[in-house]
């Protein structure tokens, strides 16, 4: 069965550190996707990465990073240099791509809150 | 440019009132989802669809049904509203993953309270 562990339920860090949100996962499928998510204090949900399986390569998109390393089955997520506007809920996600009905479904990690302090 | 729209944002029920969560998205997507999310629980599926005419159960299924009849609408009804279905709740919509590996769209959310 899929799952999505997020160990960390809350961190808070003081502006301009780094910080990484762990996130690991389990499933028996060799294709299968990975996604984040950010939930800020508004509440609606953004769209931050999608990486599938056969992908490894890590991904840096401004501040932000990924590092997708299946051996250890774990998808992390670096923000640089925090600001106080990254605080929010993050959220791994995995969906498995099988055939079928049961194609598309995304089970979440429990989400960690992320408090970035000036 | 609407995308995922969910209505009602915030309703009050008493236990055991029924009532449905209504959600349209305008960018025919075949996939759409229902979840609830809870404190320390995340996201948690309750009923998906992959396409109009096709639905079936989620993680947390019980006490809400779902139906599909066009691609756009996808409504959530809570038949006899408890007091555990206290919650916020969330359509999405994507692509199937064979057509775009499935980006989730999200609605704003409903707050549901129930007394």
């Amino acid at each position: 069965a899929q799952k999505v562990t997020q160990a960390q339920t809350e961190i808070s860090v003081v502006e301009k550190e780094d910080v990484t949100l762990d996130c690991v996962y389990e499933t028996r499928d060799t294709t299968y996707y990975l996604f984040w998510y950010k939930q800020p204090p508004s509440g609606e949900l953004v769209f931050l990465i999608r990486r599938n399986s056969f992908d490894e390569q890590n991904e840096i998109s401004g501040r932000y990073s990924w590092n997708f390393q299946k051996s250890t089955s774990s998808f992390n997520f670096t923000i640089t240099a925090s600001q106080v506007v990254d605080s929010a809920v993050y959220f791994c996600a995995l969906s498995e791509a099988v055939l079928g009905n049961q194609g598309g479904k995304l089970i979440f990690g429990q989400g960690t809150e992320l408090s970035v302090k000036p | 440019n609407a995308g995922v729209t969910q209505t009602p944002k915030f309703q009050v029920l008493k236990t055991g009132q029924s009532m449905t969560l209504q959600c349209a998205q305008d960018m025919n997507h075949e996939y759409m989802s229902w979840y609830r999310q809870d404190p320390g629980m995340g996201l948690r599926l309750i009923h998906y669809s992959v396409g109009a005419g096709i639905t079936d159960q989620g993680e947390v299924p019980n006490g809400y049904n779902v139906s599909r009849s066009t691609t756009e609408d996808f409504p959530l009804r809570l038949l006899s509203a408890a007091p555990s279905q206290t919650s916020v709740y969330f359509c999405a919509s994507s692509t199937l993953p064979g057509q775009g590996a499935g980006e989730l769209f999200f609605g704003e959310g409903s707050r549901l309270t129930v007394l």
